[in-house]
């Protein structure tokens, strides 16, 4: 069965620092896709970055980057200079096989230090 | 560029009666829209697909009597929950497939806090 885990519960970082949190997935199949969407206390999913399991650069959107490594099956997300802004909930996804929907990991808490 | 609404954005009723809760794409068609219920602090939990002209497809365990979908346009899919009751008070939030572009990215609303009294 396809499973998303994600085992930082809650991460702090300092205001202009980077932070990775971490996504690792387990599937069978060879075609997939990964996707990071960030929650703020507003309830609203805001689309972050996809990574395709056949794209061989790591997908980038502006401070986002996406740390692929499909050997080890992670997709962990990296931001860089972070802000007070980023402070919220991020949940990785991953593409259910053969379906558009989508399996989501238990959420990462991200609080940005000022 | 893809832009989902969701009215209302909070609604309280009381016990027994239904609320409707609107998902439209505001400037994409979306071939296939999903609706998820969120609890406090935990992970979107998938209750429901809706494809445009046909039967939604619920998730194990999700009553299709209680929450019902319509998806009568290529930008609208409405949730109905029927004779709610308290314990269906939750965040509830869809997302829109965009047909033909972007087809593997899901486009979250803002999502619906229902409170029933």
């Amino acid at each position: 069965a396809q499973k998303i885990t994600q085992t930082q519960p809650g991460m702090f970082v300092q205001e202009k620092e980077a932070v990775t949190l971490d996504c690792t997935y387990d599937t069978s199949d060879q075609s997939y896709g990964l996707f990071w969407y960030k929650q703020p206390s507003s309830g609203e999913m805001i689309f972050l970055i996809y990574q395709g399991s056949y794209d061989e650069q790591n997908a980038t959107e502006g401070r986002y980057s996406l740390n692929f490594q499909k050997a080890r099956k992670s997709a962990n997300l990296v931001i860089s200079a972070s802000q007070l802004g980023d402070s919220a909930m991020y949940f990785c996804a991953m593409r259910e096989a053969g379906t558009y929907k989508y399996i989501f990991g238990t959420g990462t808490r991200l609080k940005v230090l000022a | 560029g893809a832009v989902v609404s969701q009215h209302p954005s909070r609604v309280i009723c009381k016990s027994g009666t239904s609320v409707k809760i609107e998902c439209r794409s505001l400037d994409f068609q979306a071939t296939t829209m999903f609706w998820y219920r969120q609890f406090p602090k935990k992970s979107l939990m998938l209750m429901a697909t809706s494809n445009e002209g046909s039967k939604a497809t619920y998730e194990q365990g999700v009553e299709k009597d209680k929450f019902l979908i319509n998806h009568a346009s290529l930008t609208l899919s409405t949730l109905t929950v029927t004779s709610a009751h308290p314990e269906d008070s939750s965040f509830y939030i869809c997302s829109a497939r965009a047909s033909g572009i972007m087809a593997d990215t899901q486009y979250f609303g803002p999502g619906t806090r229902l409170t029933v009294l």
